[in-house]
């Protein structure tokens, strides 16, 4: 059960785009679809941002999209905002009916 | 609206037991898979267990595996994680997630368990 592999930080300017990437294996997000994005700020619970790969919840700004492509999934943020600055998390669905999260990516708005 | 309670963290030596709680409001607890991950200070989030809707099916992360044990009372809307032989490593934020279809959503609020002597 090894984490996902994610960049430690990230960092872009208001209205840019950043991409921030999650690394597994066939047996996690190659294998499977239900791979999640989470946000979470300081002292807070992590948020649901993306589903499924690519499914954004209701009320999830159209700014932040999913991808994957073979054992890497991607988490793109357009048009930069202060409030997106936070730690952002991918976790997915692994063979052994278990889950696997990433180490976690510290996004900053500079 | 969809609300998750944990409670039961606190402080406690290394080798003892503990048993949080997470209090389910909003929607019908039966019907979903309930979660705990966990969040050690500073660091990121690690799954450490699963059910199923009816209590039938669990799955652990191999760092707990043996020690911890996770349950649920459908007739009390609350999801349980037995924690036993705990270690330092185990210190850490622990959340309660409801699944639906393979996403957790929403969480709760956290409880912090901090094994010390």
């Amino acid at each position: 059960q090894s984490a996902l592999t994610q960049p430690a930080s990230v960092s872009g300017s208001p209205g840019q785009s950043i991409t921030i990437s999650c690394t597994g294996t066939s047996s996690d997000i190659g294998g499977y679809n239900y791979i999640s994005w989470f946000q979470q700020h300081p002292g807070k619970a992590p948020k649901l941002m993306i589903s499924d790969v690519s499914d954004r919840p209701s009320g999830v700004s159209n700014r932040f999209s999913g991808s994957k492509s073979g054992n890497t999934a991607s988490l793109t943020i357009s048009g930069l905002q202060a409030e997106d600055e936070a730690d952002y998390y991918c976790s997915s669905y692994t063979s052994s009916s278990t889950w696997v999260f990433g180490g976690g990516t510290k996004l900053t708005v500079l | 609206q969809v609300q998750l309670v944990e409670s039961g963290g606190g402080v406690v030596q290394p080798g003892r037991s503990l048993r949080l709680s997470c209090a389910a409001s909003g929607f019908p607890f039966s019907d979903h898979a309930m979660h705990w991950v966990r969040q050690a200070p500073g660091k990121g989030l690690e799954w450490v267990a699963v059910i199923s809707y009816d209590g039938n099916k669990k799955y652990y992360a191999d760092s707990v595996k043996g020690r911890f044990t996770i349950s649920r009372d459908n007739s009390k809307n609350t999801l349980y994680l037995q924690m036993n032989s705990l270690r330092a490593e185990d210190t850490a934020v622990y959340y309660c997630a409801r699944e639906i279809r393979f996403r957790f959503d929403p969480w709760g609020q956290g409880t912090l368990v901090t094994v010390a002597s």
